[in-house]
């Protein structure tokens, strides 16, 4: 069974940093395209970053030069570094294989807040 | 890449049938067959529902289909069942990945 756990969020200051995990069993993270999207509250998806099989790396322009996607191919875990953490980014953080352009499994999201 | 755009809202009574359209431009929902449809209920992840404009995973119901007709992109619920209440957002690859606004679905 195909399953994705994310973990990591919280709160924390503006400027501030956070690592969210997304842990995957029933598949290799490593030999899918794996994404990261959020979710302001009340609001909708917005796609923030891929990785592909191959390493390559693409970022939303709003999050671009802040976050960075990552993964552990030991750990079949995908990451996403936050750096210079905005009000703006406050959401819910889904992970999802990005499968022949489309998103056929997700996590079950972690909240991010970002505030004094 | 701007937003694709949806209706804010929509609302059908059990049993109808309802469509949900997706507007994007010549440079993402026109350019290429690979909108995909996604329902989420309060408090929960999306779940996928239509891909590549009109396929269905396997497991969704046939009362879910998909279409395109040049720059918009359109989601048809037939027999409205009170379930089907949720929130459902499109989604176009264009280089990268852009979605729709959302549009809530409420079953009268």
């Amino acid at each position: 069974e195909v399953q994705l756990v994310e973990s990591g969020g919280g709160l924390v200051q503006p400027g501030g940093s956070l690592r969210l995990s997304c842990a995957a069993s029933g598949f290799t993270v490593s030999s899918n395209y794996m994404s990261w999207v959020r979710q302001a509250p009340g609001k909708g998806l917005e796609w923030v970053s891929v990785i592909y099989s191959g390493g390559s790396t693409y970022y939303a322009d709003s999050v671009k030069g802040r976050f960075t996607i990552s993964r552990d191919n030991s750990k079949n875990t995908l990451y996403l570094q936050m750096n210079s953490l905005r009000a703006e980014d406050t959401a819910v953080y889904y992970c999802a294989r990005d499968y022949g352009y489309k998103y056929d499994y997700w996590g079950q999201g972690t909240l991010v807040t970002v505030s004094s | 890449q701007s937003a694709l755009t949806q209706p804010a809202s929509v609302s059908g009574s059990p049993g109808q049938s309802i469509t949900i359209s997706c507007t994007g431009t010549s440079s993402d929902v026109g350019s290429y067959n690979l909108v995909s449809w996604y329902q989420q209920h309060p408090g929960k992840a999306p779940k996928l529902m239509i891909y590549e404009g009109s396929k269905r995973p396997s497991g969704v119901s046939n009362r879910f289909s998909g279409s395109k007709s040049g720059n918009t992109a359109s989601l048809t619920i037939s027999g409205l069942q009170a379930e089907d209440e949720a929130d459902y957002y499109c989604c176009s690859y264009a280089g990268s990945s852009v979605f729709g606004g959302g549009t809530k679905l409420t079953v009268l």
